[in-house]
């Protein structure tokens, strides 16, 4: 069957250290795929997409890379900071089917 | 701040009930879609509505019904409520092409009893 994962235990590092967030999906071949970040009750928050043709995407502290063969995205926080402490969620849009499929989501808790 | 806004914020209904949720998107986008997710899961896709047409649906049964508006608001509505239809509904707009980041809302969190 199709799914993506992510690590499904929650992540606890200290500032100023690079959180690494992964998802790994079988049995697609992603047009795409984007990483969100959610706080508690609230809609998820666009971060950063890839293309399935791209190996990496940067925005200021986030670095996003995409190994096909692998089958496997890598989400990188550096340096960070108490307030990037939330839920990360990664979706994937296979060939031109319109829908997201999303994973469960990280849990990353920054601590001071 | 998304431009997103849904309503009600929360709202309580009791079994076999029926709802209706809200969503104003973003000025300008033309796509919306409709998500449910449940406490610590991710979001699970229930419908998407582009210029006012269905156009991809997941796997929810016919009682999850939407509507488009002309301005491109939109409804879900979910008939004979059951206790597992509780969980946060989100709605998402964006415009144009596949590839578009989605804009969401805060959502609408809805508890069965």
């Amino acid at each position: 069957s199709q799914k993506i994962e992510q690590n499904s235990e929650a992540l606890n590092i200290q500032e100023g250290k690079t959180a690494t967030l992964t998802c790994n999906y079988t049995n697609y071949s992603p047009a795409y795929l984007q990483w969100y970040r959610q706080d508690p009750g609230r809609g998820p928050v666009f971060l950063l997409l890839i293309r399935e043709n791209e190996k990496e995407k940067r925005k200021e502290r986030l670095k996003v890379t995409f190994d096909t063969t692998l089958k496997q995205s890598l989400f990188h926080i550096t340096a960070s900071q108490p307030a990037d402490s939330a839920t990360y969620l990664c979706a994937l849009r296979a060939g031109n089917n319109r829908k997201l499929i999303w994973g469960l989501g990280t849990s990353l808790a920054v601590n001071p | 701040e998304t431009g997103v806004t849904q309503s009600p914020t929360h709202l309580i209904k009791t079994r076999g009930q029926q709802v209706t949720l809200r969503c104003s998107s973003q000025s300008g986008h033309n796509t919306v879609s409709w998500y449910q997710q449940a406490l610590g899961q991710g979001p699970q896709f229930i419908f998407q509505y582009y210029r006012e047409e269905e156009n991809g649906r997941g796997n929810f049964p016919p009682r999850f019904s939407g509507l488009q508006f002309p301005n491109y608001s939109s409804e879900l509505n979910v008939n004979a409520l059951e206790l597992d239809d509780s969980a946060l509904y989100l709605c998402a707009s964006r415009y144009g092409g596949p590839t578009g980041e989605l804009f969401f809302g805060e959502g609408s969190r809805l508890t069965v009893l």
